[in-house]
């Protein structure tokens, strides 16, 4: 199974800081990778998918990058509704994997 | 509007078994895989199943195979996961999630608000 480490897992960032994550994967998975944002208490919001392209709706301060086995989510200026818990997952085979996850809070 | 909306979780005995459904309305549900994705409380996000479109493809996480069994009914534009031998460590929110067409499998771009499993004595 294709194992997926988020660092780091806890984040702490102001208002108009930017920020990123970082998803490695334990094997190349070319550009199969998506990005999830969750909020407490509700479901996954995809963000990115194929690694880089922005889902529709999704704000232009979200970007993505990377490919083979090291990716990044960039939030180019952290607005208060971005601080929620976001998700990497691989789609390169089954079994399907996520990322622990990085916890996003407000210094 | 697209929309996914799960039913079926609750309170059960180890052992027991349950049955979830996922509804789906505002796009052609043939035309996508589909998955489940459950989350036990304060954890991560882990992937249970997913089916093709046409039910040609299942894939399970090691976990839950031979216990669960996912299916679709794409007349009645549901999905459903059948569990049975349920243990403790089944306990989370399953969500059914809708995948993209770009590719298979694709990343999940609609999902239900989740229901709640319960696997408890």
């Amino acid at each position: 199974d294709i194992q997926l480490t988020q660092s780091p897992s806890f984040l702490s960032a102001s208002v108009g800081d930017r920020v990123t994550i970082t998803c490695r994967a334990s094997q190349g998975i070319s550009s199969y990778l998506g990005w999830y944002q969750q909020k407490p208490g509700k479901a996954p919001k995809l963000l990115i998918y194929a690694a880089s392209t922005l889902q529709s709706g999704v704000p232009s301060r979200f970007s993505g990058s990377g490919s083979g086995t090291e990716f990044t989510l960039t939030i180019s200026s952290l607005q208060p509704e971005d601080f929620a818990t976001y998700y990497c997952q691989q789609l390169n085979s089954y079994p399907l994997t996520f990322g622990q996850g990085t916890r996003l809070e407000i210094k | 509007e697209v929309l996914l909306v799960e039913s079926g979780g609750g309170l059960v005995k180890p052992g027991g078994s349950l049955r979830l459904s996922c509804a789906a309305s505002g796009f052609t549900f043939s035309d996508y895989s589909m998955n489940w994705v459950r989350q036990a409380p304060g954890k991560g996000l882990e992937w249970v199943s997913a089916v093709s479109g046409s039910s040609n493809y299942i894939f399970y996480t090691d976990s839950v195979k031979g216990r669960f069994t996912i299916s679709r009914d794409n007349a009645r534009n549901s999905l459903y996961l059948q569990m049975n031998s349920l243990r403790a460590e089944d306990t989370a929110v399953y969500y059914c999630a809708k995948e993209g067409a770009r590719g298979w499998p694709d990343a999940f771009d609609i999902w239900g608000q989740g229901t709640m499993v319960t696997v408890s004595s």
